[in-house]
C-alpha cells in the first residue's frame, strides 16, 4: 500500500460547481497536511496548510483532515475556470524543517468548464 | 520580491553531459530541497539541505550531486550517471525548524536530454 493515494482524475466540472478533492494515507504518524495547486508547466504553490485534525477555511477553499479515517479533503466552492490546475496533497510526520521529507500525492487534474 | 529563482527554465543537453541547474532564494530560509517531477509519478525528493555546508540524500539521489556553499544557493548537477534525466526539476525552501511546516517552490526547470 502506498503511503499517500490520490485519484489522478482528470476531474471535469462546470463553472460554479463545488469541487471535492481527496487523499488517503496509511501512516498514522502524519500530522502536517498541505494542499498545493500547480498550473501547467509551473511550480506548485501552497494553498492550504493544516496541522493535525479539523477544518480550515480560506475564501472559497476549505481543507479537512480526518485522522481517524486517514483521509484529507480540499473543497472548492463556486469553482472558476482559473481553478483549472493539478492539485497535490502533501503530508509529513514531523516538521519539514527538521528532516525535510514531505510525502506527496500524485496530484488530481481539475478542469473547470465555463 | 522575495522568492525562489530557478534557471534555466528550459535546458537541452546531449546524453553523457553533466548539467547544473541553478536555484537561488532570497527568503532567508535555512532549508532547501530539490524534487523531480515525472508525469504520473508525483514529486520525488532528490536532495535536501538544512544548513550551509550540509546536505542529505533523498529518495532518488543516484546520478545527482549538490552543494550548499551559501544559504541562498543550492545548485543541482545532473550527472551522466543519471539513467533517465529528462524531467521537470523543482527547487524548494522552507522556513526554519520550529516555525511551521510550509515549503515553497520555484517555477521549475525543464531538462531534456537527447
Amino acid at each position: 500500500q502506498k503511503e499517500v493515494e490520490q485519484d489522478p482524475g482528470p476531474l471535469s466540472v462546470p463553472e460554479g460547481a463545488i469541487v471535492s478533492l481527496n487523499c488517503t494515507y496509511s501512516n498514522s504518524a502524519f500530522q502536517y497536511f498541505m494542499w498545493y495547486r500547480q498550473y501547467s508547466r509551473k511550480g506548485p504553490e501552497l494553498l492550504m496548510y493544516t496541522y493535525s485534525s479539523g477544518n480550515k477555511e480560506d475564501g472559497r477553499f476549505t481543507a479537512q483532515v480526518d485522522k481517524s479515517s486517514k483521509y484529507i479533503s480540499l473543497f472548492i466552492r463556486d469553482s472558476q475556470p482559473s481553478d483549472s490546475a493539478t492539485y497535490l496533497c502533501a503530508m509529513s510526520a514531523i516538521s519539514v524543517g527538521s528532516q525535510g521529507n514531505l510525502i506527496f500525492g500524485k496530484g488530481t487534474k481539475l478542469s473547470v468548464k465555463p | 520580491d522575495g522568492g525562489i529563482t530557478q534557471s534555466p527554465k528550459y535546458l537541452f543537453r546531449k546524453e553523457g553531459q553533466n548539467v547544473t541547474l541553478s536555484c537561488e532564494q532570497n527568503l532567508n530560509h535555512d532549508a532547501m530541497y530539490w524534487y523531480r517531477q515525472d508525469p504520473g509519478q508525483g514529486l520525488r525528493l532528490i536532495y535536501y539541505s538544512q544548513i550551509v555546508n550540509d546536505f542529505q540524500k533523498g529518495d532518488i539521489a543516484e546520478g545527482y550531486s549538490v552543494s550548499r556553499e551559501k544559504k541562498e544557493s543550492f545548485p543541482l548537477t545532473v550527472t551522466s550517471a543519471q539513467k533517465n534525466p529528462t524531467a521537470f526539476y523543482l527547487c524548494a525552501s522552507s522556513i526554519p525548524r520550529g516555525f511551521g511546516n510550509t515549503i515553497y517552490f520555484g517555477e521549475g526547470s525543464w531538462l531534456t536530454v537527447v
